[in-house]
């Protein structure tokens, strides 16, 4: 069983248009995130979750909108993609602050 | 605020050398410290993590001590094989002071190349 997955692994889309992905984790923790990774590989926190609050809120544009409709869900809905927004997120999840995040595949977005 | 420091690579090593990643970081509270590796198309795993000073984290041959002195965390491995080459991400998370849990910050990341 996969504990942390997303999808979907690839989108490609046109600028302007609006995209959710979605993330599932069965591990029963309580924390939740959402990272982008640039062509860098420069980790960037977007996001993170705690029992359905939001709790940490990175300097993110607000077309960008995490939506969580249960403890084991967080969907990463973005409005009027931008070139600049192609990059590949990571949902993560973790029990607590001392112990490893786990993560998802990613999510690789192509904004054309 | 919190941070993590991780050298630049890329870092071309022949197989069987000895590797060192160095990181160090900044932190209030009470970090955990932990190496995660990031193979070619995948998402990240945890390789091994610290979660109090002198500790000593161990994973496939890899190892890290958290070393409060001197606000460190370097990876190292004996004899590196081709199959380690990956990009390497030193990173903290730590306890605020009210008791809620901070973000996993993550390095920059080093890219490993293991040469035959």
């Amino acid at each position: 069983d996969t504990a942390v997955s997303q999808t979907p692994k690839y989108l490609v889309t046109q600028m302007g248009n609006d995209k959710s992905i979605k993330c599932e984790q069965n591990l029963g923790h309580d924390t939740m995130y959402w990272y982008k990774q640039d062509s860098k590989k420069f980790l960037k926190i977007m996001f993170s979750y705690n029992n359905k609050e939001l709790i940490i809120n990175e300097t993110v544009p607000n077309r960008f909108s995490p939506k969580s409709p249960d403890k084991a869900h967080l969907n990463l809905h973005i409005n009027s993609l931008e070139l600049g927004d192609s990059a590949v997120y990571f949902c993560a999840s973790s029990q607590d602050y001392s112990r490893a995040a786990f993560f998802g595949q990613g999510t690789r977005l192509t904004v054309v | 605020g919190n941070s993590v420091t991780q050298m630049e690579g890329p870092v071309t090593l022949s197989e069987e050398a000895f590797l060192t990643i160095n990181c160090t970081y900044t932190a209030t509270g009470y970090p955990s410290l932990f190496w995660y590796v990031q193979y070619p198309g995948e998402g990240l795993q945890l390789l091994l993590k610290a979660t109090k000073a002198d500790d000593k984290g161990s994973n496939k041959g890899f190892e890290a001590t958290y070393r409060k002195e001197t606000t460190s965390f370097h990876l190292e491995k004996g004899s590196v094989q081709v199959s380690d080459s990956a990009v390497y991400f030193c990173a903290l998370t730590s306890m605020n002071y009210g008791g809620s849990q901070g973000n996993l910050i993550f390095g920059k990341g080093t890219k490993l190349s293991v040469k035959p």
